[in-house]
């Protein structure tokens, strides 16, 4: 399936450090997203790059894409306690849904 | 900035009763996606609808289920027969056709006594 899988699980960090959390996925695809889910609430859409970019930047957020391992990475620098939340990743090949994965639990610690 | 609106934000209903979750998408947008999220589990696609007819469900998607665009605006999802395991949070979400960004709605918390 098109699901894309985060990893790690889990990740606490100190306010300022910076967060990496990575999707592995299994298809071939059209481009990558990244979600942002608070708790209880609907998910946001953070970023986009497609399956021709290797790296993409968006304020304090730094994507890349490694189409030949599957792989992608969400890297969030300079945390804020206001980055506390689930982050999914969503590949999208065929079809316009998205099978997300059980997500990065980032945790950022004043 | 527009947004997916979604009605209500918490339904509470008995096992074995209807219900009709609404969402109002972003208005120029043409394709329209439920999912759910059982409580501490990942977000679950349902079903994909474009054109005015489903275009994608998955397997989730029963025969107890239904969507539909009754107007220009409100995209619902019915359940026809809830049961204890249809608590969960639904979400709507709404794509225009320019971009693969879907938007999504704050959702609807479902709980089935």
């Amino acid at each position: 399936s098109q699901q894309g899988e985060e990893d790690p699980q889990a990740l606490s960090i100190q306010e300022g450090e910076n967060a990496t959390m990575n999707c592995s996925y299994k298809t071939s695809i059209n481009n990558l997203q990244w979600y942002r889910q608070n708790s209880g609430r609907g998910l946001v859409h953070l970023i986009l790059i497609r399956s021709n970019e290797r790296e993409k930047h968006s304020g304090r957020l730094r994507v890349t894409l490694d189409t030949s391992k599957k792989s992608s990475s969400l890297l969030i620098t300079a945390s804020r306690a206001a980055d506390t939340a689930s982050y999914f990743c969503a590949p999208l090949n065929w079809g316009n849904q998205f099978y997300f994965g059980t997500g990065t639990s980032l945790t950022v610690i004043p | 900035e527009p947004e997916v609106t979604q009605t209500p934000s918490h339904q509470v209903t008995q096992m074995g009763q209807e219900v009709i979750l609404r969402c109002v998408p972003i208005s120029n947008h043409l394709y329209f996606y439920w999912y759910r999220q059982i409580l501490g589990q990942k977000v679950e696609f349902l079903v994909s609808f474009y054109n005015n007819e489903i275009s994608e469900k998955s397997e989730i998607f029963d025969d107890q289920f239904s969507v539909e665009r009754p107007d220009g605006s409100n995209f619902t999802l019915k359940i026809r027969s809830t049961k204890l395991e249809d608590s969960a949070m639904y979400f709507c979400a709404s794509m225009g056709g320019r971009t693969n960004e879907q938007f999504f709605g704050p959702g609807t918390r479902l709980t089935v006594l």
